[in-house]
């Protein structure tokens, strides 16, 4: 079967660093995503590992391990228009499909 | 830079009644998924294509049907709808490599 497990809320401070975790099982494992959702809108791409390692795009960084099933998303110096749903989200060699769990709400706090 | 393109946004049907929900998209992907989320919830994969021709079942497409006659449509069929299909509608397109593109969403309920 397949699984995602990511923490349902987070809350931060301005200014701070935060980490969503990820882990997931699934079968023909291609890459991690990650996307951000604001209230009412589309989920847009943040991030992408088709490696293990880091990668770095301005303020978010996410990592990927597959020997552990698990990624994770870093975001610095948080900014209150960061406050949204953030969902990890595994695709698989099949169709290249991409599954998303029930995501990460972060809450930014002045 | 159009992107995916859904249409409508907002619908409301009747128990029974049917409807398409159209997308298409400009930047010559391979791939497209029709996603539904439920209000606090994750997306869940109805249906995907890998190419024209060519359509699959994702995680949830009972109640749904899609065709895929061109590279850049991909409407989504809802035949006799029902109160649990009240959701909001995403269509997506990707290259197959970890980017992926969503619509603006078609918000649906049904009455």
């Amino acid at each position: 079967g397949q699984s995602l497990e990511q923490p349902s809320e987070v809350t931060a401070v301005e200014g701070a660093i935060v980490q969503i975790n990820c882990t997931y099982q699934t079968s023909g494992f291609y890459g991690l995503s990650w996307y951000q959702q604001h209230d009412g809108g589309a989920p847009t791409f943040l991030s992408y590992n088709g490696l293990d390692g880091l990668e770095e795009t301005g303020r978010f960084s996410s990592f990927l391990s597959r020997s552990d099933s698990y990624g994770y998303l870093l975001l610095q110096e948080l900014q209150m228009k960061d406050s949204a749903s953030y969902f990890c989200a595994p695709t698989m060699t099949g169709g290249f499909k991409t599954i998303f769990g029930a995501g990460t709400r972060l809450f930014v706090k002045a | 830079n159009a992107g995916v393109t859904q249409t409508p946004k907002f619908r409301i049907l009747k128990i029974g009644q049917s409807m398409t929900l159209q997308c298409t998209q400009d930047m010559n992907h391979n791939y497209m998924y029709w996603y539904r989320q439920d209000p606090g919830m994750g997306l869940k994969l109805i249906y995907y294509s890998v190419g024209a021709g060519i359509t699959d079942k994702g995680e949830v497409p009972n109640g749904y049907n899609v065709s895929r006659s061109t590279t850049e449509d991909f409407p989504l069929r809802l035949e006799l709808a029902a109160p649990s299909q009240t959701s909001v509608y995403f269509c997506a397109s990707s290259t197959g490599e970890g980017m992926t593109f969503f619509g603006q969403g078609t918000r649906l309920t049904v009455v």
